[in-house]
């Protein structure tokens, strides 16, 4: 079966750097997303890897290892308005994207 | 600017019913997705399209229906709904090229009674 992991929770300090882990196991690989979602609100797109290596956007970086299976999604210098769930998503062979249950961040000042 | 609305934000009905749920958006995406979000879980596709007239099935469709009549709007019907139906569905549209790159309507929170 398809299966997408990531910790449930997290907790990190603001100004702090922390790093969300997701592992994947997929039928076919055509790309990895990561996505925000704050409490009660929609998804919103952060950032995805196709190839291996890291993909950086101002304080958020994401990397990918395809051989591996895995994935994680880089903060830096944290700020309260960080906290949030972040999704991993896995688009598959047949392009249709495999959700973890995502990581929810709670930033302390 | 364009945008993506769900509308109802939030619904109540009883078991047996049936319930649409709207999608609009304005962004002339092909693509426009139905989810369901649970707790403990991952969204869940249930109902996909590339194209007007274009309909397919995701993971958790049994039980709901959808159809694509123009490119702006993908209404979901749940045909005789049920408490496993409670739910969070969320709408999404991409770009023919981009379909991994998504964005969300606001959601409707689903409850059955």
């Amino acid at each position: 079966g398809q299966n997408i992991d990531q910790p449930t929770e997290m907790t990190a300090t603001e100004g702090a750097i922390v790093q969300i882990n997701c592992t994947y196991q997929t039928s076919g690989f055509n790309g990895l997303f990561w996505y925000q979602q704050h409490a009660g609100e929609a998804p919103t797109f952060l950032s995805y890897n196709v190839l291996d290596g890291l993909e950086e956007k101002g304080r958020f970086s994401s990397f990918l290892s395809r051989s591996k299976g895995y994935s994680y999604l880089l903060l830096k210098e944290l700020q309260m308005k960080d906290s949030a769930s972040y999704l991993c998503a896995v688009m598959d062979s047949n392009y249709q994207l495999i959700w973890g249950a995502g990581t929810k961040l709670i930033i302390k000042p | 600017d364009a945008e993506i609305t769900q509308s109802p934000r939030h619904k109540i009905t009883e078991t047996g019913r049936q319930v649409t749920l709207a999608c609009h958006q304005t962004w002339n995406h092909n693509n426009m997705f139905w989810y369901r979000q649970d707790l403990g879980h991952g969204l869940r596709l249930i109902h996909y399209s590339y194209g007007v007239q274009d309909t397919n099935k995701g993971e958790v469709s049994d039980g709901y229906s959808v159809s694509r009549s123009n490119t702006e709007d993908l209404p979901l019907t749940l045909e005789s709904a049920a408490s496993s139906q409670t739910s969070v569905y969320f709408c999404a549209s991409s770009a023919g090229t981009e379909v991994g790159i998504q964005y969300f309507g606001a959601g409707t929170r689903l409850s059955v009674l």
